[in-house]
């Protein structure tokens, strides 16, 4: 059980370059998110998907796309990177759904994808 | 949106000092988390709690879900070397409000 699985560890883009950032889960789970994590401004929402073939806007989505595959997967990507989205990237999943009740929005992290845009 | 405070922002103790940092909203929660980040690593869940007044331990580590929900504290006792990292709040709320708000952190670092 592997829990959260990003790829890759670490990028190098320049800017205008595009890149797809892969997630996947093991634990069955309904909803997976992307955040990105700067200095002093902890973790902000980028996308969130509650279930297959459904997304939805965070905090800060300008600049990325997302796609929910499967259940087990969902990737960002960067259409053309900026200076601005150097970053770190946490793929997150939990058990919960905005349509059943009861079920806390726990969510387990990956390990990260570092990116730095040139 | 909903807003969480959390503090202090940094702690500097010594190894076997006991450490309490919290979290406050500026709105009503029905579960608050706790996670843990160490250097070039995802955040790692501590503690999740999900009613209000609940106190849950998790070896030296004890969170409780305030009363009023809009607030809960982390204690970690006898801190040792390996305490060291970021240590985030998180909560959600009811209805539409369900989307996960993250505290800023609270860097701590133990001085053996």
């Amino acid at each position: 059980n592997a829990g959260v699985t990003q790829t890759p560890k670490f990028q190098v883009l320049k800017t205008g370059q595009s890149m797809t950032l892969q997630c996947a889960q093991d634990m069955n789970h309904n909803s997976m998110y992307w955040y990105r994590q700067d200095p002093g401004m902890g973790l902000r929402l980028i996308y969130y998907s509650a279930s297959e073939g459904t997304t939805d806007k965070g905090e800060v989505p300008n600049g990325y796309n997302v796609s929910r595959l499967n259940k087990r997967e969902f990737s960002l990507r960067l259409e053309s990177a900026a200076p601005s989205q150097t970053s770190v990237y946490f793929c997150a999943s939990s058990e919960f759904s905005p349509w059943a009740s009861g079920i806390g929005d726990t969510q387990y992290f990956g390990p990260g994808t570092r990116l730095t845009v040139l | 949106g909903q807003q969480l405070n959390q503090s202090p922002q940094s702690m500097f103790i010594q190894e076997g000092e006991d450490v309490s940092m919290n979290c406050t909203s500026s709105s009503i929660f029905n579960t608050w988390l706790w996670y843990k980040q160490e250097p070039g690593e995802g955040p790692v869940l501590l503690i999740a709690l999900y009613k209000a007044g609940e106190l849950t331990s998790n070896g030296r580590l004890t969170a409780q879900f305030g009363i009023t929900r809009k607030d809960s504290f982390l204690n970690i006792s006898a801190s040792i070397p390996s305490d060291v990292g970021i240590y985030f709040c998180a909560g959600q709320g009811g209805g539409s409000n369900y989307k996960l708000t993250f505290g800023k952190g609270t860097l701590l670092t133990v001085n053996p």
